[in-house]
């Protein structure tokens, strides 16, 4: 079954630790994408990725990282300059510059 | 500043009758117009999507109609059911930016039985 998985589901971490969420994606999309929501608001985007090797930051990357050192995974590295950590992070993919962009099932963060 | 807004935060309609999710964008510029559902605690799922050279998109019981002079757009479903009781987002991108979805805030849809 192709699809895109994100570990682990939930995550908790000490303030002031860095901590990096998984997304993998079987489905041969080029472009990967993270979004960030919060309690009674849309998403929004953190960064995004169009191809191997190259990134853009999104609307709110301040505090954040990513790599994408191969096609099927791009991770995300929340860093302690994250004023506000504590979210529920999606990871998406789409064919090129297609619009629709398919999610994940999410990874729960939780700062302590 | 809120490029797209969805101004209900919650409807609740009864069962096998007509759902109505109401979406405004500001951005001219915007092109393609998605709607996406999602349950708690998984990702958005992908459910409908207008170009803005159309005015109107049927999917089965899913119907999406855009208004671009008023920038305003709609998802109706019809009839409505217990399973499609979730929160709904619209989403809109533009000419050449096509990988930057902006979401509004969500309609958190109930049906009663």
């Amino acid at each position: 079954d192709g699809g895109i998985t994100q570990s682990p589901k939930y995550l908790f971490r000490k303030e002031g630790q860095n901590v990096t969420l998984s997304c993998e994606q079987n489905l041969n999309h080029d472009a990967m994408y993270w979004y960030r929501q919060d309690p009674g608001q849309g998403l929004r985007l953190i960064y995004y990725s169009q191809i191997v090797n190259d990134f853009q930051k999104g609307d709110i990357a301040e505090g954040y990282s990513v790599s994408r050192e191969k096609k099927e995974s791009f991770p995300l590295t929340v860093t302690s300059a994250q004023k506000n950590p504590t979210a529920f992070y999606l990871c998406a993919s789409s064919m090129g510059t297609s619009s629709e962009q398919f999610f994940g099932p999410g990874t729960r963060l939780t700062v302590l | 500043d809120q490029q797209v807004k969805q101004n209900s935060p919650s409807l609740s309609v009864q069962e096998g009758r007509i759902s109505i999710l109401n979406c405004d964008y500001t951005n001219s510029m915007f092109d393609y117009f998605l709607w996406y559902k999602k349950y708690p605690a998984e990702g958005p799922t992908f459910l409908i999507s207008i170009s803005s050279i159309k005015d109107k998109n049927e999917d089965g019981r899913f119907t999406v109609f855009l208004n671009k002079s008023a920038k305003h757009l709609s998802l109706h479903i019809v009839p409505s059911q217990p399973g499609d009781s979730a929160v709904y987002f619209c989403a809109a991108s533009k000419v050449g930016r096509a990988q930057k979805l902006v979401f509004g805030q969500g309609t958190r849809l109930t049906i009663n039985p």
